[in-house]
């Protein structure tokens, strides 16, 4: 299996754009996580899903961003409109029954917001 | 909500030397989970360990659940282990919070 594949790996772009970051779980899992990593706040759970359907979004910042999986192969994490300090390392994880199993992560997608 | 302390913040080590990593929680939890991120930024998890202890080549931990505590050891070390390790608890449906890290250095 190629893991989780996670697209873009690096963005930039400017205050007020649109961003959209993907994720494409390993084939057969029925979980995935968003995570965010920054300096200052270290690593956060942002959102995760069971079969689809999204679990815990506690950790989702604020409206700006949403996130979907509209099916169990896909997910999307979407800023808009960003804000500078939306910059971090976003990563994807998947895995099988929820948060109380192993994770496999992906590379992570490197978020400038200028 | 819950607090995650880890110690050390930084640990430099000879390779093949042991280290005890520790993560401490400030309440009752039902998940407790160990990651390495390598100097590149991988992130693999390591031991999903809420309580008990749990062996996997080199790299073992325990979790004293009633004691709020939970520990990592690395027997004699390589310079793969360098890097960075978090643990992370949740409690009880609560968000899941992550320590702050320790960053380990294995020297050859």
């Amino acid at each position: 299996d190629a893991g989780v594949i996670q697209s873009p790996r690096h963005e930039v772009t400017e205050m007020g754009q649109e961003v959209t970051l993907r994720c494409k779980p390993i084939s057969g899992h029925n979980s995935l996580f968003w995570y965010r990593q920054t300096m200052m706040r270290g690593l956060e759970l942002l959102i995760y899903f069971n079969n689809n359907v999204p679990i815990d979004d506690s950790g989702m910042p604020e409206d700006r961003f949403s996130a979907k999986m509209p099916n169990a192969s896909f997910s999307t994490l979407k800023i808009q409109p960003s804000e500078p300090r939306d910059s971090a390392v976003y990563f994807c994880a998947s895995g099988m029954g929820g948060l109380h199993n192993e994770q496999f992560f992906g590379p992570g997608t490197r978020l400038t917001v200028l | 909500g819950i607090q995650v302390e880890q110690s050390p913040p930084d640990l430099i080590l000879q390779e093949g030397a042991n280290s005890t990593l520790r993560c401490n929680f400030s309440d009752s939890v039902n998940n407790l989970q160990w990651f390495h991120q390598n100097p590149w930024g991988q992130l693999i998890n390591l031991f999903y360990i809420p309580s008990g202890t749990k062996q996997n080549g080199r790299l073992s931990a325990t979790t004293v659940a009633t004691e709020r505590y939970s520990l990592l050891y690395i027997s004699s070390s390589q310079t793969t282990d360098s890097g960075v390790y978090f643990c992370a608890v949740d409690n009880y449906g609560q968000n899941f919070v992550f320590g702050p890290g320790t960053r380990l250095s294995v020297l050859p």
